[in-house]
């Protein structure tokens, strides 16, 4: 079975441009998650999908981030503007059912972006 | 708010057990995991334990979890190079409904 795919898995870009992320989760994979991780810190969530609905986006800096995931399956991620202070890893993880963080998260390499 | 806490690092000989601690504040979590994170990946789920249980283990890989004192540890067997990562720990199933995670554990494994 594949895992989660992301790409692109690197990314440089300046600030100011756009920048856009992309998720395959596990097959059959009802929610989605995307998570934000900076260097030496632990993943953070940044938005939850059930299916094509966003169901936790409270943590997702609307001015300047949007996401989406048509057909409830892949998803994308976008910023923009790209600013200095987004360089992290960018991670995507998917589970089998909605339960919240009681079902197993199953996460993808990531995609490093740094801004400059 | 919630908020999951590690060791940074740690550091140990080739064939020595490693045990890494981790504590936690959301007394309603339901689940507590452990992830490893090698360099330039994904996070690998390692192992999980539901909150009523106290003790897990599968094969080198022993769970500890002391609910009443929020404490959960790894236990690592015959550590092997191999096993040189962060581990997380994360809390689940608490009032944020979300994976809480700590900063992570870099263990070192020296041959």
């Amino acid at each position: 079975e594949a895992g989660v795919v992301q790409s692109p898995r690197y990314k440089i870009i300046e600030k100011k441009q756009p920048v856009a992320f992309w998720c395959n989760p596990i097959s059959g994979h009802n929610t989605l998650y995307w998570y934000l991780q900076n260097l030496g810190q632990g993943p953070e969530l940044l938005i939850r999908y059930e299916n094509e609905e966003a169901v936790d986006d409270s943590q997702l800096p609307k001015d300047r981030f949007s996401a989406e995931r048509l057909k409830g399956v892949d998803s994308t991620l976008k910023i923009q503007p790209a600013e200095l202070g987004d360089s992290a890893v960018y991670l995507c993880a998917s589970s089998p059912r909605f339960g919240g963080s009681t079902d197993t998260q199953y996460f993808g390499p990531g995609t490093r972006l740094t801004v400059l | 708010g919630e908020d999951v806490e590690q060791s940074l690092f740690l550091s140990v000989r080739e064939g020595d057990s490693s045990v890494i601690n981790c504590t936690y504040t959301d007394s309603s979590s339901t689940y507590l995991y452990w992830y490893k994170q090698e360099p330039g990946a994904g996070l690998q789920l390692l192992t999980y334990i539901f909150s009523n249980m106290d003790m897990k283990q599968d094969q080198r890989l022993t769970v500890l979890l002391n609910k009443k004192d929020k404490h959960l540890s790894l236990r690592i067997a015959d550590t092997q190079t191999g096993d040189s990562a962060i581990y997380f720990c994360a809390e689940g199933g608490g009032s944020q409904g979300n994976l809480i995670f700590g900063k992570g554990t870099k263990l070192s494994v020296k041959p």
